[in-house]
């Protein structure tokens, strides 16, 4: 069974970093591009980073490059996301989702994981 | 690219017929996933491609468009139907979403 589990959330100050991670189980997780989302409170969903399966390759929106970095390691299967110079418009549940198809990435994502709230306040 | 859905909400009743837009600016081809997501629950992938089903999801939804235009389409709306649905590009980053629509029963 394909499961995604989310951890690092939590309240921090405008300015301040975090990094969430996401443990994968159940797939072969060097197969799979891996895609990080966000929903702001009562809001739609917004793609935040994309990383292929060997972590050669990642892609964020403008508004978030420079801030925002992805990452995986794949002998633990684990994904990342290192979040610095936070602000009140990054707080949002983070999910973490599986590509659909191995070894692609311009597909749709098939598994997303329970998320991690993330809340920028002073 | 721009996604834009419409409408943002609607209310139908059971049985009815249900029509969501989507349009993409620039064209994306065919690369438009449809995706659920009920109240305090994770979003899930109905439609891909346009226009494929995944498996397991009730033959009653349906996705169809090319390009620019695109929509989901419900044939005989159910109670457990109640969510919000989004559409989005996967045809190139930035992978935008929907705003959204928000399906109701009267």
């Amino acid at each position: 069974e394909v499961q995604l589990v989310e951890s690092g959330g939590s309240v921090v100050h405008p300015g301040g970093s975090l990094r969430l991670s996401c443990a994968a189980s159940g797939f072969n997780f060097y197969d799979y591009t891996m895609f990080w989302f966000r929903q702001p409170p009562g809001k739609g969903l917004q793609w935040v980073a994309v990383i292929t399966w060997d972590g050669g390759s990642s892609f964020y929106p403008d508004s978030l490059k420079g801030r925002f970095t992805v990452s995986r390691d794949n002998s633990r299967n684990s994904l990342y996301l290192q979040m610095n110079g936070l602000i009140s418009d990054d707080t949002a549940f983070y999910y973490c989702a599986r590509a659909a198809v191995s070894k692609q990435w311009l597909v749709p994502t098939d598994y997303w994981g329970q998320g991690s709230r993330v809340t920028v306040s002073s | 690219i721009q996604m834009t859905q419409s409408p943002s909400s609607l209310s139908a009743f059971v049985g009815d017929r249900v029509t969501i837009t989507c349009r993409a600016s620039p064209g994306i081809s065919n690369h438009l996933a449809w995706y659920q997501q009920k109240s305090g629950k994770l979003p899930k992938l109905l439609i891909y491609g346009a226009s494929t089903l995944r498996s397991g999801v009730p033959s009653r939804f349906s996705g169809s468009g090319s390009g620019t235009d695109f929509s989901l389409t419900i044939s005989s709306l159910q109670p457990e139907d109640v969510a919000t649905y989004f559409c989005q590009n996967y045809n190139s980053a930035p992978f935008t979403f929907g705003q959204g629509t928000r399906l109701e029963i009267k």
